[in-house]
């Protein structure tokens, strides 16, 4: 049973440039959460995706935005990329338990 | 302002004591509370899960407490050992989003031999 897949590992874009970066959740699970989390601080909350709909949104920009698939995948794209979106930025799905499954994360460098 | 504070220093523990680490949140309502294990480089990983009418949780070594009163949450491992050695994260699920799990920023924990 595969976990939370995250792709690519890492990545380098340039200020201005656009990133997608891909999450699928763990099997039997259809709610996927994306989340930022710079160095030494806690995750940030993006937003999350039910039945390919934004279900809730944290403090983000509309630079932000994501989709999510039938087959409950999910996507996040940033626009206009900010020296300060560099970051690791995690998938996460939801389990029955309550607790969040996440992936191994994107490391994104913006230079 | 809604606050959740994690100790902010490394905590350097020797092999076999017991760790304790403290949650403290101000102005939030959480209906429960979970504590998530993060290796560096790697996604945090689900440990415990609280619910506000709980006072305790244990799970093999690991033990959590929740004090709604004092809004503050204690999470402890005993007999520790150096493969404990992570950061840990506190995170919440307030009544008032329901999606949005905040979290805290993290307690370094070390354990030398």
């Amino acid at each position: 049973d595969a976990g939370v897949t995250q792709s690519p590992t890492h990545l380098i874009k340039t200020r201005g440039q656009q990133v997608t970066l891909r999450c699928s959740p763990k099997s039997g699970h259809d709610t996927v959460s994306w989340y930022q989390q710079a160095l030494g601080q806690g995750p940030q909350f993006i937003f999350q995706y039910y039945e390919e709909e934004e279900r809730q949104r944290g403090n983000f920009p509309d630079r932000f935005s994501g989709h999510q698939f039938p087959n409950y995948s999910s996507e996040l794209n940033v626009n206009a990329l900010l020296l300060g979106d560099s970051a690791l930025y995690l998938c996460a799905s939801t389990s029955l338990a309550g607790g969040l499954y996440f992936g191994p994360g994107t490391r994104l460098t913006v230079t | 302002s809604q606050k959740i504070e994690q100790n902010s220093e490394a905590l350097n523990i020797q092999e076999g004591k017991t760790a304790t680490l403290t949650c403290n949140y101000t102005n939030y309502s959480p209906a429960y509370l979970q504590w998530y294990r993060q290796d560096p480089g790697r996604g945090p990983v689900f440990l415990l899960l609280i619910r506000e009418n709980e006072k305790e949780k244990r799970k093999e070594r690991l033990k959590v407490t929740f004090d709604t009163t004092l809004k503050q949450s204690l999470f402890h491992i005993t007999a520790s050992q150096p493969a404990d050695s992570a950061t840990y994260l506190c995170a919440l699920y307030p009544y008032s989003s329901a999606s949005k799990i905040i979290f805290g920023s993290g307690t370094r924990l070390s354990i030398r031999p």
